[in-house]
């Protein structure tokens, strides 16, 4: 099984509409990091996140990790065709070696 | 400024064939590196990471082996290619400090390996 599941796999929504992406652990999350993926491309860093609560924004994308640093969430707002792409949450679990959610595969349709 | 190169960027293999696939780092000193693999539905695995030359750490048992001959140099390799081996193959970095750290990642461009 996944230590981070991710939700929803896939998601397809139209151009300009808002949407939320989640990850989820059984353990507590010692440093969030959410990365994007062009199809066949390497990984883009997005954010990280540290501490209980924080939220962090970066142009129409705002990523928070819940108080009890158990599950995160990415937001996308007024979606647009360049957020198409995979987005792939990672944290340090154990060990202090990263490891990734399966991906949401997001398709933003005009 | 730091640039990671990886190739080839794909690559089409019979079964049975042995592989290499190269990585490596410029810019930057004593990288912590890592070999991951990304398969349809499964996210990312973590295959191999190293903290120093000659420092290997393997995540899961598997038909692939890791090698750094080289401060910046990362390579995965197998003798015999399997039908399972075929997926996204991913190399990336981070700061180094002589052990795993959880310092942000950078990838490389990847490699889609095909094996037939």
């Amino acid at each position: 099984s996944q230590e981070l599941e991710q939700s929803p796999q896939s998601l397809i929504v139209q151009e300009g509409k808002n949407l939320t992406i989640n990850c989820t652990s059984s353990k507590t999350l010692y440093g969030l990091y959410w990365y994007k993926q062009k199809y066949g491309e390497g990984l883009i860093f997005l954010m990280m996140l540290q501490k209980g609560g924080e939220e962090k924004s970066h142009e129409k994308i705002t990523a928070k990790l819940d108080e009890k640093k158990q599950q995160s969430s990415l937001h996308i707002t007024a979606s647009q065709p360049s957020h198409a792409g995979i987005y792939l949450c990672g944290a340090v679990l154990r060990a202090q070696k990263l490891v990734f959610g399966q991906g949401t595969r997001l398709t933003i349709n005009p | 400024s730091q640039t990671i190169h990886q190739w080839p960027a794909t690559l089409v293999q019979p079964v049975g064939s042995p592989l290499s696939l190269e990585c490596t780092v410029e810019g930057t000193s004593n990288p912590n590196l890592y070999w991951y693999r990304q398969a349809a539905g499964r996210g990312l695995q973590l295959l191999f990471y190293s903290v120093g030359i000659g420092q290997i750490s393997s995540e899961v048992p598997q038909n692939l082996s890791a090698s750094r001959p080289q401060d910046r140099q990362f390579i995965l390799s197998s003798k015999k290619l399997l039908l399972s081996d075929s997926g996204f193959y991913l190399c990336a970095w981070s700061v180094g400090r002589g052990k795993a750290t959880n310092e942000k990642l950078f990838f490389g461009s990847g490699t889609q390996l095909s094996v037939l």
